[in-house]
Parts: structure tokens; C-alpha cells; sequence
């Protein structure tokens, strides 16, 4: 049961860079999201989709691009890396409403 | 806009103490106040949650106390053992727009002390 897969672990990029972050679920939970954790900051949403088909904006969504491929995959784009978006990434998915969110192990990025 | 303040940012304390986090929260459609466990190098995982229509609740060794009218809620950890150190999260959801979306407090590092 793998639950949230997120590829890659870890990746370090020079600024400029573009990459895309993969994240996939088995849950057949419709909403998933992307957050980002740095030190001292906790979890910040980027950006969500709550069901196929939609995405919307979180509290920090300037610099990053998502997709949501189908109900099972969501990725994270990055079309210029710059250094202030160094941080470990996670993906998590949840059934709607008051159910718990299961995250990945997040891919820890490093932009130089 | 933080919408749910969590303190302290770390806690030191002895086995077999008892660690209270606390959270305070801004938003008064918040109706699912989870807490999140996380050790190092994985993802949060869900720990116990709580919803407004209860004033405790208990799994474990962990009890979430909730404050409707002060928009406040704690975690203690009962009889804490050194397995336990990680870093705590609250967070809430709930509320229209918002039910979709969980917000995080800062985070607690807790270390227990053998």
C-alpha cells in the first residue's frame, strides 16, 4: 500500500532552472495539494485541487505551476528556479472535508 | 495573516513528563482541528483530531482539549517517552470555501529527554 509516492527525493537545481515535481496517489482521494516547509515557517500551502479538473491557489503559489493529470497524479512545476524557493516539498491528497491528509516523504530541494 | 498561532516553537522535557502544545485560532467557521506528528526526513502524519462539539478527546497517551469560546486547543502527551520526540503541528479546517484546505500552525519540536 503505497499511498502518497512523491519522485524526486532529493534534487538540487541552479537558479534559472525549470523542473517538475511528481507526486501520485492510490487512495482515490479527489483533493490533493502541494505544500512547502521551511524552518520555523511550518507548512504552506502552494496550491490545491480539490477534485479532477480544478486547481486553485494557496498562500504562496508566485513561481510554481501545477497539473493535475488525472484523479491519481499531481505535479509541481517550477519554471525558473530561484534560491528563495529552496525547501523541502510535500504532496498530500484527502478525501473532502473532515478527513485527515496523508502526505508523502516530500523531495528535498536545493536551488542554487 | 496567520490564522492558527502555535506555541511554543520548542519543548524540552524529561521522560515520563507531560508536553502541552497550544494553538489559537482566528476564524470561527474552523470546524476540524487536526494534529500532525512528523519525525525527521518523513511527512506529517496524522496524530488525533478534534471536532467543536467535544471539549476533550483522548487516543492513547495523546488528548486534544479544545476551548470553543476562547478559539484555543492543546495537545498533551501523557507519560512521554523519547520515541515521542518529533515535531508537533496543528492545523484547521472548515468553513465554505476553506473546507478544502487545511491551515498549519508553525510547528513544535519536541524532544524527550531518556
Amino acid at each position: 500500500n503505497a499511498g502518497v509516492t512523491q519522485t524526486p527525493k532529493f534534487q538540487v537545481l541552479k537558479t534559472g532552472q525549470s523542473m517538475t515535481l511528481q507526486c501520485a496517489q492510490d487512495m482515490n482521494h479527489n483533493s490533493m495539494y502541494w505544500y512547502r516547509q521551511d524552518p520555523g515557517m511550518g507548512l504552506r500551502l502552494i496550491y490545491y485541487s480539490a477534485s479532477e479538473g480544478t486547481t486553485d491557489k494557496g498562500e504562496v503559489p508566485n513561481g510554481y505551476n501545477v497539473s493535475r493529470l488525472n484523479k491519481r497524479e499531481f505535479s509541481l512545476r517550477l519554471e525558473s528556479a530561484a534560491p528563495s524557493q529552496t525547501s523541502v516539498y510535500f504532496c498530500a491528497s484527502r478525501t473532502p472535508g473532515s478527513s485527515p491528509l496523508h502526505f508523502g516523504n516530500g523531495t528535498r530541494l536545493t536551488v542554487t | 495573516q496567520q490564522q492558527v498561532k502555535q506555541s511554543p516553537q520548542s519543548l524540552i522535557v524529561q521522560k515520563g513528563g507531560i508536553p502541552i502544545i497550544n494553538c489559537a485560532y482566528e476564524n470561527t467557521a474552523f470546524d476540524y482541528f487536526p494534529w500532525y506528528q512528523q519525525f525527521p526526513g518523513k511527512g506529517p502524519a496524522l496524530l488525533i483530531a478534534i471536532r467543536p462539539d467535544v471539549s476533550e478527546k483522548k487516543e492513547g497517551r495523546f488528548t486534544i482539549s479544545f476551548n470553543k469560546s476562547a478559539k484555543q486547543f492543546s495537545l498533551h502527551i501523557m507519560d512521554s517517552q523519547p520515541g515521542d520526540s518529533a515535531t508537533y503541528f496543528c492545523a484547521a479546517s472548515g468553513g465554505g470555501g476553506s473546507n478544502y484546505k487545511l491551515t498549519f500552525g508553525k510547528g513544535t519540536l519536541l524532544t524527550v529527554n531518556p
